[in-house]
């Protein structure tokens, strides 16, 4: 059975800190990772979509790294503002079949002004 | 920017009721997804549906649960007699190829309470 795991499940931070939270994933038969931000009552946002070992993405001031080998991405937000508040989900593409992403848990981050 | 749309945004029910839920894809979008989270757990994968048929389907989507694209817009899921455990956050995805390496693009959800 796929298991991804995000850690923390939340997290509270200060206006202007910087953080980072993790997602874990099998190393073998990697796909593809997805991440997404949703906030409650909106639709969940995607941010990247990340397959290559070492890839590095940024959107603003949100990036993202990847290491299949020993399966884990690192989700970085510089500069939390409160608009950051937002649950963070971490997806594992799958191949073959429809395609389908197997999700972690989460990370709630809440951005204190 | 185009949007998946779902409704109702909640729904109350009755056990044993029949429910569906309704969706509309972004509309050049070729592969189609249902996914629920029930509260506190992981986002789960339903069902997934490609030219007019399911192309896979968890172990969860049993008999009681059917979807369909009745025209060329909506995608729906329907749950035949409701169970507690039913309750959910339902979420529509759609992507424009297979979606393990492409964006899935999510509506807001369902919320489906059942009493």
């Amino acid at each position: 059975i796929l298991n991804v795991e995000q850690s923390p499940q939340s997290l509270h931070v200060q206006e202007g800190d910087s953080t980072n939270f993790t997602c874990s994933f099998p190393s073998s038969n990697f796909y593809a990772l997805h991440w997404y931000r949703w906030e409650t009552a909106k639709s969940p946002e995607a941010l990247f979509v990340m397959t290559l070992n070492g890839d590095e993405k940024k959107k603003g001031r949100i990036s993202a790294t990847l290491n299949t080998k020993e399966g884990y991405s690192y989700l970085y937000i510089k500069g939390s503002q409160p608009e950051d508040s937002a649950t963070y989900l971490c997806a594992f593409g799958t191949q073959g079949g429809s395609e389908k992403l197997v999700f972690g848990k989460g990370t709630k981050l809440t951005v204190n002004p | 920017e185009p949007e998946v749309t779902q409704t109702p945004s909640h729904q109350v029910t009755q056990m044993g009721q029949e429910v569906i839920l309704r969706c509309v894809p972004i509309s050049n979008h070729l592969y189609f997804y249902w996914y629920r989270q029930i509260l506190g757990q992981k986002v789960e994968f339903l069902v997934s549906f490609y030219n007019n048929e399911i192309s896979e389907k968890s172990e969860i989507f049993d008999d009681q649960f059917s979807v369909e694209r009745p025209d060329g817009s909506n995608f729906t899921l329907k749950i035949r007699s409701t169970k507690l455990e039913d309750s959910a956050m339902y979420f529509c995805a759609s992507s424009l190829p297979l979606g393990g390496r492409e964006t899935q693009y999510f509506g807001p959800g369902t919320r489906l309470l059942v009493l």
